[in-house]
């Protein structure tokens, strides 16, 4: 079955300590982006990637940190958390090429909670 | 840089026709995307337009004018369970130096009423 899976779905922590939410997709695609929505928002981007070793800033990227060493998984690193982090995170992936990517298939999402 | 304007609510008796417009303005557009998100879930994709016009998928219809930066999707013979949430998206073209940008609207709550 083609999907993308977040780990963990639900997280609360402490502010300052490092934490990882991971990111996998099994359809080969190319492009893959890490999103955060908040009450009354519609998402705003953080990170995103093009393909393998290919990552850029998205709108909101302070704070967060991302890799991309697989093609399959696109993990979002927070050094040092804070509580204007908590939020619902989602992961995207679409395939890339002339025709945009343009559907984006999402993850169940990641709700965070920093206290 | 991007931004898109949608309504914050629509109501609609089931059955009927509702029309969820997107207003948008954007350097370097290539094509607006409609996604479904009921409360809670993830994001579903519903529809795209590159191309001025109407694109119709069964109940749900996308239309697109770029010359107006305008955009509405348009859900016929309403149900209770299309309650939810509907974000439009653009992007940036692939030889723009943001190519990989995505900008969401904020997002219009339908409530479907018997």
């Amino acid at each position: 079955e083609a999907q993308v899976t977040q780990n963990p779905r639900y997280l609360i922590t402490v502010t300052g300590k490092k934490l990882t939410v991971t990111c996998s997709q099994n359809m080969n695609h190319e492009y893959m982006s890490w999103y955060r929505q908040d009450p009354g928002l519609g998402l705003r981007q953080i990170y995103y990637s093009m393909n393998v070793e290919v990552t850029d800033k998205g709108d909101v990227p302070e704070g967060y940190k991302v890799s991309r060493k697989e093609k399959r998984n696109f993990p979002l690193i927070l050094e040092s958390p804070s509580p204007n982090q908590t939020s619902l995170y989602f992961c995207a992936s679409s395939s890339y090429g002339l025709a945009g990517n343009y559907e984006q298939y999402f993850g169940p999402g990641t709700r965070l909670t920093v206290t | 840089g991007q931004s898109l304007e949608q309504p914050s609510e629509v109501t609609a008796v089931e059955g009927a026709i509702v029309q969820i417009n997107c207003t948008y303005q954007t350097s370097g557009f290539y094509g607006l995307s409609w996604y479904q998100q009921h409360d809670g879930g993830a994001p579903t994709f519903l529809s795209y337009n590159a191309l001025d016009g109407l694109e119709e998928k069964g109940r749900f219809s996308s239309f697109l004018s770029r010359s107006k930066g305008y955009s509405y999707l348009l859900l016929k013979e309403l149900q209770m369970k299309d309650s939810a949430s509907y974000l439009c998206a653009v992007r940036s073209s692939p030889d723009n130096t943001n190519a990989g940008k995505s900008t969401f609207g904020d997002g219009t709550t339908l409530t479907v009423k018997p």
